[in-house]
């Protein structure tokens, strides 16, 4: 199965919205709303973002948010902060064959 | 409180088995999956394969199929991922993940398995 295709980085400056998008297909990211993206520090374990699709966990700042449109679906950070730079990847329900797929992951640099 | 706790760090040679494992602990181990990610030095998440350890149904990933075993031992609340045969490619950080409405909530703090002659 494929990755889901995320690019490769984004940047912003403080203060500004950046959007990271994560396509894949009609067999995962269009067939099911379960798609959850997910933070990663240099170092570190990833942590949960958005979970099916646009919800937030407990503890995550409302500055994160995230939607889906047919195929792709997207993670968006306003009033983006130093502490926000990370890589970023996207995970969708695939189907009972392939279950699960990553996304390649997007290093968000803040300028 | 959540928590995974896995077992340390791995050196081994080709050709090596190797059982990594990681215990649970804070919820009903037998009534959440359990997971396991890849990460390759330098590279994204790869997702494995899962089990639910109530019934131990388990679901590899297409790549990840024969290569690599994923088992639980509900009665210690442990989950493990083991090999057989270790190649120098399986050289990676190894997570073990707990499902949280359908995404991955809980992280353990990760394996790393170096496989080296």
């Amino acid at each position: 199965q494929s990755a889901l295709t995320q690019p490769a980085s984004v940047s912003g400056s403080p203060g500004q919205s950046i959007t990271i998008s994560c396509t894949g297909t009609s067999s995962d990211v269009g067939s099911y709303n379960l798609v959850s993206w997910y933070q990663q520090h240099p170092g570190k374990a990833p942590k949960l973002m958005i979970y099916e699709g646009s919800k937030r966990p407990s503890g995550v700042s409302n500055r994160f948010s995230g939607s889906k449109s047919g195929n792709t679906a997207s993670l968006t950070i306003s009033g983006l902060q130093a502490e926000d730079e990370a890589d970023y990847y996207c995970c969708s329900y695939a189907g009972s064959s392939t279950n699960w797929v990553f996304g390649g992951g997007t290093k968000l640099t803040v300028l | 409180e959540v928590q995974l706790v896995q077992s340390g760090a791995e050196v081994k040679k080709p050709g090596e088995s190797l059982k990594i494992s990681c215990k649970g602990s804070g919820y009903s181990f037998t009534s959440y999956w359990i997971g396991w990610v890849r990460q390759m030095p330098g590279k994204g998440l790869e997702w494995m394969g899962i089990i639910y350890p109530g019934d131990s149904d388990t679901r590899y990933s297409p790549s990840f199929q024969g290569q690599v075993t994923i088992s639980a031992d509900k009665s210690i609340s442990t989950a493990y991922l083991q090999w057989s045969s270790l190649k120098a490619s399986d050289t990676a950080m190894y997570y073990c993940v707990r499902e949280y409405s359908s995404s991955w909530y809980y992280w353990g703090q990760g394996t790393l398995v170096t496989v080296s002659s």
